[in-house]
């Protein structure tokens, strides 16, 4: 059973340029969580989606960020018009949400974004 | 403010000692995870705990959630070097899918 895939593991952008990154969640999960982790900061929660639906984004900049989550396919982490401050370590996590009280989220390996 | 601390921020441990790594949340938790990141790559899950005084162990690691859900220490019995890493707690208040994490402990186990 394969884990959260995310693609690219890096990814090197101009300042102007879009970013776009994907997540592929493990197979039977539906429910997907996109974080970003700053240099010498922590992990901070970004956006929450179940499929074709945007659940919270309250961690998402209001600005250039967007995301989507389609019926078929990987989730999309897009990042409009890159500026320097974006460079971090994207990472995405899914879990299954079989029942209210379970939430266990797995992390992928990271998308790695460098804006020159 | 921050909601979720961590503490110790740092560790450096010799091999086969024991450790323990604390996280205290400002309000009641619905559920607490732990995780392990290595240097540049992603998440470990480890432990998820969400009873008051529940505890979870798995190998040479103990998770354990006050009866209040305000605190949770991660445990670990004779530190070998794979142990190093990153420790990460992640709370969930609400039930509401997102995680808060905390800052994270950064723990080296010298050979």
């Amino acid at each position: 059973n394969a884990g959260v895939m995310q693609n690219p593991r890096h990814l090197v952008r101009r300042r102007g340029q879009e970013a776009r990154l994907r997540c592929s969640p493990m197979k039977g999960h539906s429910h997907v969580y996109w974080y970003r982790q700053l240099p010498e900061e922590g992990l901070k929660f970004m956006v929450y989606l179940q499929k074709e639906n945007i659940i919270d984004e309250s961690g998402m900049p209001k600005e250039r960020f967007s995301a989507e989550f389609p019926k078929e396919g990987p989730s999309i982490l897009r990042i409009q018009q890159v500026v320097r401050g974006d460079s971090a370590a994207y990472f995405c996590a899914s879990s299954p949400r079989t029942s209210s009280s379970y939430n266990e989220q797995f992390f992928g390996p990271g998308t790695r974004l460098t804006v020159l | 403010s921050q909601e979720l601390e961590q503490s110790p921020q740092s560790l450096i441990v010799q091999e086969g000692k024991n450790l323990t790594i604390n996280c205290t949340s400002s309000k009641t938790l619905y559920g607490l995870y732990w995780y392990k990141q290595k240097y540049g790559e992603g998440l470990i899950f480890l432990m998820m705990l969400q009873k008051g005084g529940e505890e979870k162990s798995h190998e040479k690691i103990t998770a354990k959630l006050d009866e209040k859900k305000q605190q949770s220490s991660l445990h670990i019995t004779a530190s070998q070097p794979s142990h190093a890493g990153i420790y990460l707690c992640g709370a969930d208040w609400n039930q509401g899918g997102k995680l808060i994490f905390g800052q994270g402990t950064e723990l080296s186990v010298k050979p």
